[in-house]
């Protein structure tokens, strides 16, 4: 089964910075067929389902705000959120759907210095 | 709108059964892979089990290989999760979630309000 882990598992920062997590898996979720990275991130927030941010490691679901972008390829990836804003509390997950089961990261905890 | 709305969860005794639903609405139920994921207290997302668009195909954590039965029926627009030999570590929220695709490898874009399971004497 492949393994995902994140870091760090939680980080705070200040309203307006850049908050960085990264995604690692434990082989490569890049699929040589059609070159895509089979990698999502989800943000949930407290009592409340997770909610998918970025699909195919950088394609942005529609209706998130521009703010967040996922990079990387292979086995090596990065949610960026570029200018916290408060409603970015959350904690953050990646998760690889290359084959199952669809393992998740243990999730990182960002809040706001 | 596409909505999933889980039921079943309780508390129930070590070695107990219980069957969770999800009623799915708002899309084609018969055209999209659906799968379980849970989340203990406090603790991260689990993926638990998947079934494809036709029920052809279902995968199982190896955590609870064997005791859980995933199922679908279109006809009723609804996810079946039968548990059974249940753990006090399967205490946990169930999620139910649709994927973008009929097939497993695909994204999951929408997530139920979870149903709590209590495994406890």
């Amino acid at each position: 089964d492949i393994v995902m882990t994140q870091s760090p598992d939680s980080l705070a920062v200040s309203l307006g910075e850049r908050a960085t997590i990264n995604c690692k898996s434990s082989q490569s979720v890049l699929y040589g067929f059609n070159n895509k990275n089979y990698l999502a991130w989800y943000q949930q927030k407290p009592g409340q389902p997770p909610k998918l941010l970025i699909y195919w490691a950088s394609a942005r679901e529609s209706g998130v705000p521009d703010r967040f972008s996922g990079s990387g390829s292979g086995t090596d990836f990065t949610l960026t959120i570029s200018s916290l804003q408060a409603d970015d509390v959350a904690v953050y997950y990646c998760q690889q759907y290359y084959t199952t089961p669809h393992a998740f990261g243990q999730g990182t905890k960002v809040a706001i210095k | 709108e596409v909505h999933l709305l889980e039921s079943g969860g309780g508390l129930v005794q070590p070695g107990g059964s219980l069957r969770l639903s999800c009623a799915a609405s708002g899309f084609t139920f018969s055209n999209y892979a659906v799968i379980w994921v849970r989340q203990a207290p406090g603790k991260g997302l689990e993926w638990v089990s998947g079934i494809s668009n036709t029920g052809g195909s279902t995968s199982y954590a190896d955590s609870v290989k064997g005791r859980f039965t995933i199922s679908r029926d279109s006809s009723k627009n609804t996810l079946y999760l039968q548990m059974s030999s249940l753990r006090a570590e399967d205490t946990a929220v169930y999620y139910c979630a649709k994927l973008r695709e009929g097939y497993f490898s695909s994204t999951i874009d929408y997530w139920g309000q979870g149903t709590l399971v209590t495994v406890s004497s």
